[in-house]
């Protein structure tokens, strides 16, 4: 959409605890909310999305839950690992324009052994 | 499946001169949107380009350029290049499918991106 607001920048957690970061979109009609991690010098990898007719998706450690009434979705990390270290990034394609995301700012997560 | 390739990766122009970027779609997609990456501004939309012909466009000014071959490999081009466009130039692949006339929202996929540093 045309705007995604990322919280929080920064976030650091004990291994083993969970971690969690929100966004928020503008567009109403979006349909699509992937996030992407991106290692230290490495490219941006998907690791799981969601689209708009289902409310919450669960891959192992990850889960991502949406909420179309207040407009913002989550990253969940359960059972944090030092390898989940990354910067996190949700997105939001406009309506119409399905291979264009907007990006939101990024989430700096450090797993503390 | 061969990931998406970009080259080069690493590149160094001094102002005012221009340069060129490929990106290798992943085989058998079609769609190549293409990203800047800098500290400050973070990840931004520059352009997407499906069956040869640029579909959108971010807000970024004409110096900027790409165009897509029938092949589906890619390239974008900046000219009279400034300090300011230092960063991480990365492409992504997907299907691109279409149904009804309808097009999808696929999932994109990143190459390693490209560095370029102007001087």
């Amino acid at each position: 959409g045309e705007n995604v607001e990322q919280h929080p920048s920064t976030l650091s957690v004990q291994e083993g605890d969970s971690a969690v970061i929100k966004c928020t979109y503008s567009d109403s009609a979006s349909n699509y909310f992937p996030w992407y991690k991106q290692e230290l010098g490495k490219r941006p990898q998907l690791i799981i999305d969601i689209r708009s007719n289902v409310g919450e998706k669960k891959d192992q450690r990850i889960a991502v839950t949406l909420n179309k009434t207040a407009k913002h979705f989550s990253l969940h990390i359960t059972e944090t690992q030092p390898e989940d270290s990354a910067v996190y990034f949700c997105a939001d394609p406009p309506t119409g324009s399905a291979r264009q995301l907007t990006f939101g700012s990024g989430t700096q997560l450090t797993v503390l052994p | 499946k061969a990931g998406v390739t970009q080259t080069p990766r690493y590149l160094i122009k001094t102002r005012g001169q221009q340069v060129t970027l490929s990106c290798s779609p992943i085989s058998g997609h079609r769609s190549v949107s293409w990203y800047q990456q800098t500290p400050g501004q973070g990840l931004q939309f520059l352009f997407e380009y499906f069956s040869e012909t640029q579909r959108n466009k971010g807000n970024f000014p004409g110096r900027f350029s790409g165009r897509q071959f029938s092949n589906s490999r890619s390239e974008m081009n900046v000219s009279t290049l400034e300090l300011g466009d230092s960063a991480l130039y990365l492409c992504a692949s997907s299907l691109a499918r279409t149904s009804g006339g309808a097009t999808s929202t696929d999932t994109q996929y990143f190459g390693p991106g490209t560095r370029l540093t102007v001087l």
